[in-house]
C-alpha cells in the first residue's frame, strides 16, 4: 500500500523547535517533489513548503520563511521539516504530501499535531 | 502569487441533489495544474480531481471537474451521504501552491 506516515509532532513552548519526519512506504520518494501542508484548528489548508526531487528547488510560504527548513533523504524515503522559533499560530496538524507531475498532491500522510503554547 | 477564491463557503443540499462548487483564480493559469480535494473531519485530504477534469484513481464518476483560465468548477451530480464534507481547490503549477479557503457541503 502506498502511504506516507508523519511523526515528530507534540507540545512545544513559543520560541521552541521541533523536527517533523515523513516516511514513505509502498513507493520511493526519489523522483518526486514533496510538500508540507498544515491546518490550524478549524481552519483551511495552508501550503507551507516544497522541495523538488533533486533538492535543487525549495519554496516556502511567507508565514514560515526563515524559520522552517524542508529537507529530504531519498535513501531513507524520508522528508523532514525543521521548525524553529515556533509561535502560537504555528499550531495545527502538519501533513506531508507527494506531488506527482501534473497530478496534484497524492497521497497525503495522516498528519501530525503540533501544539505551540506556554 | 495566485489566490484562489471558492464559492459558496457553505452549500446546504439534500442527498440526491446536484452540487456545484466554484473556484476562481486571481490570475489565469494552465488548467493542468488545478486539483480538487475532499476532506472529512479528522481525516487527511483526499485527491479527487487533477488537471481540472481528470478523476483520481477510485473516485466515482459522479464527481466531475471543468474549467480553464481563472474559472473552475467541481460538480457532484447526485450527492451520496458520504459526500458531505469539505472541498478545496488548489493550484500546483507555481509557488505558493495555494489552496482555496474551502467549501463545506452540508446536509440540508
Amino acid at each position: 500500500e502506498v502511504q506516507l506516515v508523519e511523526s515528530g509532532g507534540g507540545f512545544v513552548q513559543p520560541g521552541g523547535s521541533l523536527r517533523l519526519s515523513c516516511v514513505a512506504s509502498g513507493f520511493t520518494i526519489r523522483g518526486y517533489s514533496m510538500n508540507w501542508v498544515r491546518q490550524a484548528p478549524g481552519k483551511g489548508l495552508e501550503w507551507i513548503a516544497y522541495i523538488s526531487s533533486s533538492d535543487n528547488t525549495i519554496y516556502y510560504a511567507d508565514s514560515v520563511k526563515g524559520r522552517f527548513t524542508i529537507s529530504r533523504d531519498n535513501a531513507k524515503d524520508s522528508l523532514y521539516l525543521h521548525m524553529n522559533s515556533l509561535r502560537a499560530d504555528d499550531t495545527g496538524v502538519y501533513y506531508c504530501a507527494k506531488e506527482g507531475a501534473f497530478v496534484g498532491f497524492n497521497p497525503w500522510g495522516q498528519g501530525t499535531l503540533v501544539t505551540v503554547s506556554s | 502569487e495566485i489566490v484562489l477564491t471558492q464559492s459558496p463557503d457553505t452549500l446546504s443540499l439534500s442527498p440526491g441533489e446536484r452540487a456545484t462548487l466554484s473556484c476562481k483564480a486571481s490570475q489565469s493559469f494552465d488548467s493542468i495544474y488545478l486539483a480538487w480535494y475532499q476532506q472529512k473531519p479528522g481525516q487527511a485530504p483526499r485527491l479527487l480531481i487533477y488537471g481540472a477534469s481528470k478523476r483520481a484513481t477510485g473516485i466515482p464518476d459522479r464527481f466531475s471537474g471543468s474549467g480553464s483560465g481563472t474559472d473552475f468548477t467541481l460538480i457532484i451530480s447526485r450527492l451520496e451521504p458520504e459526500d458531505f464534507a469539505l472541498y478545496y481547490c488548489q493550484q500546483y503549477g507555481s509557488s505558493p501552491r495555494a489552496f482555496g479557503q474551502g467549501t463545506k457541503v452540508e446536509i440540508k
